[in-house]
């Protein structure tokens, strides 16, 4: 089965910094790549997804590469505020609808 | 669009006893409903996968008689966590696949705290 791992498990940026979250995945099936952002407690929330057939997304302050080659992508985050603080998730699936496998999460600390 | 109700949001049983959560699609069919697991300061687990009308597939290293997954129409499956103990407080999340545009979303989570 697909084994999906996540880099770092805790990053601290200063705010404004860029914060970036690197994922690579092991089954050359899966086609779907989305992140998540989950705050304690909480379901967690879609940011941004990819799908194989792009290499890179951008949705203002959020961006995330694929390198289908190499099986891994990766979440950048520029301009970081307060708010992004939470913990964000990789996953990959083979399908948008299909059952996920998650990386390990990472926790984003941005300092004011 | 697209909201999936869990139902509920938290609870707290004693050892031994069993606990029904509840996840509804309210604004569209769902033929198959994942169940994850999150463990404090975890990522989420698929538990199983559940169809409607039909037995959940169960991930390797998930007991299929201690969480009973019943999913008999197309907008509620629900998860049973029977004879519950300490060690099955968790965090459980489902998400509801729309068989129409055929992209799944979560539920709001439920916090099981068994004592």
């Amino acid at each position: 089965g697909e084994n999906v791992e996540q880099h770092p498990s805790t990053l601290s940026v200063q705010e404004g910094d860029s914060a970036v979250i690197k994922c690579t995945y092991s089954d050359s099936a899966s086609n779907y790549f989305p992140w998540y952002k989950q705050e304690l407690g909480k379901r967690p929330q879609l940011i941004i997804d990819i799908r194989s057939n792009v290499g890179e997304k951008k949705d203002q302050r959020i961006a995330v590469t694929l390198n289908k080659t190499a099986k891994h992508f990766s979440l950048h985050i520029t301009e970081t505020q307060p708010e992004d603080s939470a913990v964000y998730f990789c996953a990959a699936s083979d399908n948008a609808g299909n059952m996920l496998t998650f990386g390990g999460g990472t926790r984003l600390m941005v300092k004011p | 669009g697209a909201v999936v109700s869990q139902h509920p949001s938290w609870v707290i049983c004693k050892s031994g006893t069993s606990v029904k959560i509840e996840c509804r699609s309210l604004d569209f069919q769902a033929t198959t409903m994942f169940w994850y697991r999150q463990f404090p300061k975890q990522s989420l687990m698929l538990m199983a996968t559940s169809n409607e009308g039909s037995k959940a597939t169960y991930e390797q290293g998930v007991e299929k008689d201690k969480f009973l997954i019943n999913h008999a129409s197309l907008t509620l499956s629900t998860l049973t966590v029977t004879s519950a103990h300490p060690e099955d407080s968790s965090f459980y999340i489902c998400s509801a696949r729309d068989r129409v545009i055929a992209e799944a979303f979560f539920g709001q989570g439920t916090r099981l705290t068994v004592v």
